[in-house]
């Protein structure tokens, strides 16, 4: 099994609709929770960062952190045609020598 | 002003070459990676270094070897390149880690 795994997809919605995206992992001594965007041909961008089990919202993302399901979302509200991109799950143990596990990616498309 | 700089962006070589890609950050941060991400999107550590010193070696083959002349710089020289090198290689860098990642743009590397 996997230490990351996500539905790489793709996704295509319509805009305006909620999009959910989750990762599930097998590493519980996995504590900081992050999503990256990454558009095509472009490197990632830190979108939300999570600590722990807990929810945290950013204008029209918000992340879930369930450590007990070991199970991680991420929802976009009222989905636009520029959220278009490659959304990566990541998870690190913390500590200073800091390494990120990424999931697959799942590959988004908001239609107009 | 760029903040993780990768040169070059694309790099189109032959088998059995040597090849350098370069990677400057300007952040301030202590630690400095580089990322394999494969045609399927996938991101794989290589190595980190923090503040010079290697910290981080996965399982990458001998042909790959990282160099830090400071802690702003990290360099990645690829001796007998063979076709399934070809990817994009990302540098990042981060500061203890618990605030995530900057990624650079990429280096594409294609082996013919």
């Amino acid at each position: 099994q996997k230490e990351v795994e996500q539905d790489p997809g793709p996704l295509s919605v319509p805009e305006g609709a909620i999009v959910s995206l989750n990762c599930t992992y097998s590493n519980s001594a996995f504590q900081y929770f992050m999503w990256y965007r990454q558009y095509s041909r472009k490197g990632p961008e830190l979108l939300m960062y999570t600590y722990s089990s807990g929810n945290k919202e950013d204008g029209r993302f918000t992340a879930q952190v369930d450590k007990s399901s070991k199970y991680i979302s991420l929802f976009i509200r009222d989905s636009q045609p520029s959220d278009s991109a490659t959304y990566l799950c990541a998870m690190s143990r913390g500590g200073s020598n800091y390494k990120l596990t990424f999931g697959k990616g799942t590959l988004l498309t908001v239609n107009p | 002003d760029t903040a993780v700089s990768q040169t070059p962006k694309y790099l189109v070589t032959q088998m059995g070459n040597d090849k350098s890609i370069k990677c400057e950050q300007n952040l301030g941060h202590d630690t400095m990676y580089w990322y394999k991400q494969d045609s399927k999107k996938f991101l794989k550590i290589m190595f980190s270094y923090n503040n010079k010193e290697l910290i981080i070696n996965e399982t990458v083959p001998n042909r790959f070897s990282p160099k830090s002349p400071d802690k702003a710089h990290l360099n990645l020289h690829i001796n007998s390149l063979e076709l399934g090198d070809s990817a994009v290689y990302f540098c990042a860098s981060s500061q203890g880690g618990k605030d995530g990642y900057t990624f650079g743009s990429g280096t594409r590397l294609t082996v013919v």
